[in-house]
């Protein structure tokens, strides 16, 4: 079944760019679903980041847009984030996850099992 | 952006008792609502998608009810692994999708 892996650095410093990617095994990105970034912060609820097709075609969450971009590498099966200009507040827990339902729609499974990333100098 | 409000916040259940969590949305989002269930230190799992579809290798014991803005998962007979918080989310109006705050159910 399906399985996916985030990695990336644990801690960024504040004004500078968060990069994570996400490794999906058995399962080929190019066979299709839309494929997600999501994100706890400590002690908080979830908030959807942002989804990517196979294709390359994105949407984001509005609140984050200006800062985030979401590209898939179909040669290395994976997909990654990049949020820029970061924060205390980007402080959280980052997963990503496989989109299911389509474009118009999107619930989540599996999930990866989730990178913290702290925000502090 | 629709918010999801989930209550309570904490819901103290026996073990072998039923939990009834709530989910209201700010506006109709149809059937397109999930539920999640995520343990400490864990990833959140897909337990229901389109309000009473369980997923894949999800337990009859867990139930799925509602359309609009308001919904309900049912927990019947808890077990000592269904002790979680768990999380909701409307897929309905995009973007974004967004989640509600959790129910943490916990041992009574």
């Amino acid at each position: 079944q399906v399985q996916l892996q985030e990695s990336g650095p644990g801690l960024v410093k504040p004004s500078e760019t968060l990069s994570l990617t996400c490794a999906v095994s058995d399962y080929s990105i190019s066979s299709g679903f839309y494929w997600g970034w999501i994100r706890q912060p400590p002690g908080n609820g979830l908030e959807w980041i942002g989804s990517i097709y196979h294709s390359g075609s994105t949407y984001y969450n509005p609140s984050l847009k200006s800062r985030v971009t979401i590209s898939v590498d179909t040669s290395k099966n994976q997909f990654s984030l990049r949020l820029s200009s970061v924060t205390a507040a980007d402080t959280a827990v980052y997963y990503c996850a496989r989109a299911l339902g389509g474009v118009m729609s999107n619930w989540f499974d599996p999930w990866g099992q989730g990178t913290l990333v702290t925000v502090s100098s | 952006e629709i918010v999801m409000t989930q209550s309570p916040a904490t819901l103290s259940v026996s073990p072998g008792e039923r939990a009834t969590l709530s989910c209201r949305a700010s506006q109709s989002v149809s059937r397109n609502l999930a539920w999640y269930q995520q343990k400490p230190g864990q990833a959140p799992r897909l337990l229901i998608y389109a309000a009473s579809t369980r997923a894949t290798g999800i337990p009859a014991r867990f139930s799925g009810s509602g359309s609009g803005t308001e919904f309900t998962l049912t927990i019947n007979s808890l077990q000592s692994e269904d002790f979680a918080v768990y999380h909701c989310q409307q897929y309905n109006n995009w973007p974004p999708w967004t989640f509600g705050q959790g129910t943490k159910v916990e041992i009574k």
